[in-house]
């Protein structure tokens, strides 16, 4: 089953604008990460942020996470064409602090940068 | 790159066969993954070795079956392979100990005729 929602499930910007995808999930969660993918290749992890962090950054991506609305959103700041790729959102519901690598993924937002 | 190789990288199988796809997990990584994508969705969990065992099985039918070996490489076994089994098949390494994040390969392209 899918647990987290992508919104927008597509998104058009030109190079140098910024990019934010959203992400809904259901339940209680450990942490939830971001996966890139590149034309149905395999996934890339961009980052992850633990359910007591409220804000993560790693270079140009800025994630949030608000568990009281059960929500996550990624920032992409100055885009560049290279970033052009469907983006996951990816909730680990292990419990106890140790995650074990089984991840319910939403089913994406693709975006395309142009030029 | 992360260090995660699979193949086949493409097959094409006719329904009624059994396929087998393979795995190497990065270097030091003892936990493999399988997911299931099929075109236009988020990738779905198959299930989890650790330690040569099912460590988890996401909603997968018994036909849907693995592997794990010494050296942490696995297999994905698939019988009696239907139309909707065509899709892409990631296998994901990680570690036990470290929180969360997965290191996934390339890839296995099922097509089923």
């Amino acid at each position: 089953s899918q647990q987290g929602e992508e919104d927008p499930q597509a998104l058009s910007i030109q190079e140098g604008e910024n990019a934010t995808m959203n992400c809904s999930y259901k339940t209680s969660i450990n942490n939830l990460q971001w996966y890139r993918q590149n034309s149905g290749r395999g996934l890339v992890h961009l980052i992850l942020i633990r359910s007591n962090e409220r804000e993560k950054h790693s270079g140009r991506l800025r994630v949030t996470l608000d568990t009281s609305k059960k929500s996550s959103s990624l920032l992409i700041t100055a885009s560049r064409a290279a970033d052009t790729a469907s983006y996951f959102c990816a909730t680990d519901e292990s419990a106890g602090g140790t995650s074990y690598g089984k991840l319910t993924f939403g089913q994406g937002t693709i975006l395309t940068v142009h030029p | 790159e992360t260090g995660v190789t699979q193949s086949p990288t493409h097959l094409i199988k006719t329904r009624g066969q059994q396929v087998t796809l393979r795995c190497s997990s990065q270097s030091g990584h003892n936990t493999v993954s399988w997911y299931q994508q099929a075109l236009g969705q988020g990738p779905q969990f198959i299930f989890q070795y650790y330690r040569e065992e099912e460590n988890g099985r996401g909603n997968f039918p018994p036909r849907f079956s693995g592997l794990q070996f010494p050296n942490y490489s696995s297999e994905l076994n698939v019988n009696a392979l239907e139309l909707d089994d065509s899709a892409l098949y990631l296998c994901a390494s990680s570690l036990q100990s470290s929180p969360g994040e997965l290191f996934f390969g390339e890839g296995s392209r099922l097509t089923v005729l």
